[in-house]
């Protein structure tokens, strides 16, 4: 069960802007940090944004995250045909003491 | 550059037990700070966290599956475990080990390639 609420799917178009938007609590989203992966199907996550905004080493800068109370969200710019995947946030619920992921977005590049 | 690989069966009976190995070369497994871990993925859903272990023995489980879980490290081969009792079809998925930073977020820096585990009989 996802208790982080994200959009089943978005799109745009290649060389654009799409933002992709998670949701959650005060004890979650709005008690900790939000990271964030991009996960093509039939390979690894790949660890994206980290503390809310920081990316890791070798992340494109066209990958940001920010966050206000309880939602968080993951923009990416210059869409590519390569950033079809599907993103899911996740951070820890200290009531539940839990990690807890959203339910995923499914981004298509048009 | 670190990389994790997972191993064990396909496929598993209803009420047995599922056992996967991961396997961490690039890196030592006894680090301070950080968790060894799995997380995994039924088939047409999420992410979800099954719990990690600090090389220490020091162990956090997810509460659903916290009574059948156990997750172990054996620095002396660079591997930690995972041991999922009674299974049932529920827990089929692809399974990832993960390397997490901190016990506090959702900081998984790396993941193996995933090994998918059939529950059927």
């Amino acid at each position: 069960q996802s208790v982080l609420t994200q959009p089943p799917s978005v799109s745009a178009a290649s060389g654009q802007k799409v933002t992709i938007s998670c949701s959650g609590s005060s004890s979650d989203i709005g008690d900790n940090f939000v990271s964030w992966y991009q996960h093509i199907p039939g390979t690894a996550p790949k660890f994206l944004i980290y503390e809310d905004h920081k990316r890791p080493s070798g992340v494109p800068g066209r990958f940001s995250g920010s966050k206000s109370g309880t939602s968080a969200t993951l923009d990416i710019s210059g869409l590519q045909t390569g950033d079809e995947a599907d993103y899911y946030c996740g951070t820890w619920d200290r009531s539940l003491s839990i990690v807890i992921f959203g339910g995923g977005t499914k981004l298509t590049v048009l | 550059q670190l990389h994790l690989q997972e191993s064990g069966p396909g496929l598993v009976k209803p009420s047995e037990t599922l056992s996967l190995t991961c396997s961490v070369s690039g890196g030592s497994i006894r680090s301070n700070d950080h968790l060894w871990g799995w997380v995994r993925q039924p088939p047409g859903k999420g992410l979800e966290w099954i719990g990690n272990s600090h090389f220490t023995g020091r162990t956090n489980y997810s509460p659903p599956l916290k009574s059948r879980v156990t997750i172990s490290v054996d620095t002396s081969k660079n591997q930690f475990s995972l041991k999922l009792t009674s299974v049932t079809a529920e827990d089929t998925g692809v399974y990832y080990c993960v390397r997490r930073w901190g016990e506090n977020g959702a900081d998984f820096e790396y993941w193996g390639q995933g090994i998918m585990v059939t529950v059927s009989s």
